[in-house]
């Protein structure tokens, strides 16, 4: 079966250190990877999106990896503030094309004071 | 740009009432997406419209649910009778020709009792 796994824990870190979350996916070859941020009582929000021919993409202190060998992207997070608390989706265009995508489940991130 | 709305933001009813969520998406996007939230199943997409078509609705759980997009600017999801495990959160998303980003509603908190 199709799958993208996130890891279901919460990351607890404290602030000012770098916060890395993982999205492995199996039976797919996506063309593109994106992350987005979601709030509570709020819709998931887009951050930042990396194509298969890309092997990172940064945005502020953001910081993406997509492995297309490993099936995995890493998500960074450095100089971490509380504000960057709340749960980080990734998603997969499974048709290779610029419609539909798969959600993960999601990692919620705790940063600390 | 009021980016994309929903309503009403919240909703209970009862077992067997019929449920209408409404979704204006941002002008000028040809594509709209409507999800549904849990905790246990994550974000999973119910159907989606291309130019106001449906074009997958494989993701509709059962014949109550049903979706129209009868304009550019409006859309409606439709639950007819509600059962108590419809009780989710339900997000209208939309998305620009050539841009595989999504751009999520509020979401509608949905409550069948």
């Amino acid at each position: 079966s199709q799958k993208i796994e996130q890891n279901s824990e919460a990351l607890n870190i404290q602030e000012g250190k770098t916060a890395t979350l993982t999205c492995n996916y199996t039976n797919y070859s996506p063309a593109y990877l994106q992350w987005y941020r979601q709030d509570p009582g709020r819709g998931p929000v887009f951050l930042l999106l990396i194509r298969e021919n890309e092997k990172e993409k940064r945005k502020e202190r953001l910081k993406v990896t997509f492995d297309t060998t490993l099936k995995q992207s890493l998500f960074h997070i450095t100089a971490s503030q509380p504000a960057d608390s709340a749960t980080y989706l990734c998603a997969l265009d499974i048709n290779s094309g610029y419609s539909t995508l798969t959600f993960g489940k999601g990692t919620m991130l705790l940063v600390s004071p | 740009d009021a980016g994309v709305i929903q309503s009403p933001r919240h909703e209970v009813t009862e077992m067997g009432q019929e449920v209408t969520l409404r979704c204006k998406p941002i002008s000028g996007h040809d594509y709209l997406f409507w999800y549904r939230q849990t905790m246990m199943r994550g974000l999973e997409l119910l159907i989606y419209f291309n130019n106001n078509v449906p074009i997958d609705d494989s993701g509709m759980p059962e014949d109550r649910f049903s979706a129209k997009m009868p304009n550019a600017s409006f859309s409606t999801l439709k639950i007819q009778p509600s059962e108590p495990r419809d009780s989710a959160v339900y997000f209208c998303a939309s998305s620009g020709r050539g841009d595989g980003t999504q751009y999520f509603g509020p979401g509608t908190r949905l409550l069948v009792l």
